[in-house]
């Protein structure tokens, strides 16, 4: 079955550790997207990438990074930068823009 | 636990009645818009899409209305079943070729009575 698959499902971070979270799709799609969900808050985008080897910020970049050197993979860094690291983080893709994207199961991120 | 959805507002609904979600969208540029379903400790899932050129369209158990006039988009669910029991959100986003940024809402916890 096609679909996204977020790895690992949980992971903790030291203080002043970079932490890279996985996500990988086999929808063919080319449009792939990272997203942040706090507790009472929408979803807020982090990166997203049309294309490979190209990737554009979204409204949270500060203290993440991305690479986009497949199609199928879009992994997203947390830095030591970014100093409230706790979250759910979504990756998703979809065909095109204005398509319906897809989701992963997510990554729960917490700070030992 | 899943701590998202945290004082989201509730929908309590008996099993087999109709529920009715709705959300009020920001931008009046969006055009194109998508209802999903959370469950806890998963990922949002697609329910159904609407571009602005529709009033209703319908799915299997699902309806999504859309009113351009008052930004109001709904959600209906026939027949509630136990398995509906998650959080639902919508998306909205202007559709102009380029535009890959999705506004989210907050969500709606619907809670299905036995």
């Amino acid at each position: 079955d096609g679909g996204i698959t977020q790895s690992p499902k949980y992971l903790f971070r030291k203080e002043g550790q970079n932490v890279t979270l996985s996500c990988e799709q086999n929808l063919n799609h080319d449009a792939m997207y990272w997203y942040r969900q706090d507790p009472g808050q929408g979803l807020r985008l982090i990166y997203y990438s049309q294309i490979v080897n190209d990737f554009q910020k979204g409204d949270i970049a500060e203290g993440y990074s991305v690479s986009r050197e497949k199609k199928e993979s879009f992994p997203l860094t947390v830095t030591s930068a970014q100093k409230n690291p706790t979250a759910f983080y979504l990756c998703a893709s979809s065909y095109r823009d204005n398509q319906p994207q897809h989701f992963g199961d997510g990554t729960r991120l917490s700070i030992l | 636990g899943e701590s998202v959805g945290l004082h989201l507002p509730t929908l309590s609904v008996q099993e087999g009645d109709n529920s009715i979600i709705n959300c009020a969208y920001s931008n009046s540029a969006s055009d194109y818009f998508i209802w999903y379903k959370q469950e806890s400790g998963k990922g949002p899932q697609f329910i159904i899409d609407i571009r602005s050129n529709m009033d209703k369209r319908q799915g299997q158990r699902v309806t999504v209305l859309l009113n351009k006039t008052v930004k109001h988009l709904s959600l209906q669910i026939a027949a509630t079943q136990p398995g509906d029991s998650a959080v639902y959100f919508c998306a909205e986003t202007p559709s102009h070729s380029g535009t890959y940024k999705y506004i989210f809402g907050t969500g709606t916890r619907l809670k299905v009575l036995a």
